[in-house]
């Protein structure tokens, strides 16, 4: 089982800042790397599927590299509406895990 | 309107089981296979398995080999999710959703197990 950690844990910056969050997977992973975004009390919301593809309605702020083991989720500049937890989450051979979230939080 | 629906919330005590459903509607429900995400109180989001709706084949994480069953009911547009052997560590709200670029989740059913 691919396993995913994200870092840093918790990412404290002000609006109009860049953010930049890391996944890393235990082994290599295949192009299906998401990245979603959750606030509280709410179903996680696709921003970026396979690596680099941002979902529909996803804003152009966002964006998704990587390949490998190493991904990176872009926030060129923060909007108070993007101040929520981004997950990872990566499939392969039908198996998926989701990483342990990074949570964007007003410096 | 495209969406999946989920079944209320349930209560069980430790040792039984429970079975959630998800209805989908507004596209074809044989196109996108659906899968199961569980959200433990305040914890992140943990995968527990994928079902073909066109096929029924499933797919499930090591951790609940055993103890989940999914299925699909082709002619309601109706996927299960059964976990059985109940714990504590169980409660969570249970979400199906495609987790894929044509984005879609229910809107999560809560399962409290307590004594």
């Amino acid at each position: 089982e691919i396993l995913l950690t994200q870092s840093p844990a918790t990412l404290s910056l002000s609006p109009g800042e860049r953010a930049t969050l890391s996944c890393r997977a235990s082994q290599s992973v295949t192009s299906y790397l998401f990245w979603y975004q959750q606030k509280p009390g709410q179903a996680p919301r696709l921003l970026i599927y396979d690596t680099s593809h941002r979902a529909t309605g996803i804003p152009a702020r966002f964006s998704g590299s990587g390949s490998g083991t190493d991904f990176t989720l872009t926030i060129s500049s923060l909007e108070p509406e993007d101040f929520a937890v981004y997950y990872c989450q990566q499939r392969s051979n039908w198996r998926g895990t989701f990483g342990p979230g990074t949570k964007v939080d007003i410096k | 309107q495209v969406q999946l629906v989920q079944s209320g919330a349930e209560v069980r005590k430790p040792g039984a089981s429970v079975k959630v459903s998800c209805k989908a509607s507004g596209y074809t429900f044989t196109s996108y296979y659906l899968h199961w995400v569980r959200q433990a109180p305040g914890q992140g989001l943990e995968w527990m398995g994928i079902i073909n709706p066109s096929g029924g084949t499933t797919t499930y994480a090591q951790k609940f080999q055993g103890r989940v069953t999914m299925t699909r009911d082709t002619s309601t547009s109706t996927v299960y999710m059964e976990l059985s052997s109940l714990r504590s560590e169980d409660t969570a709200v249970y979400y199906c959703a495609t987790l894929d670029a044509f984005d879609i989740w229910g809107q999560g059913t809560m399962v409290t197990v307590s004594s």
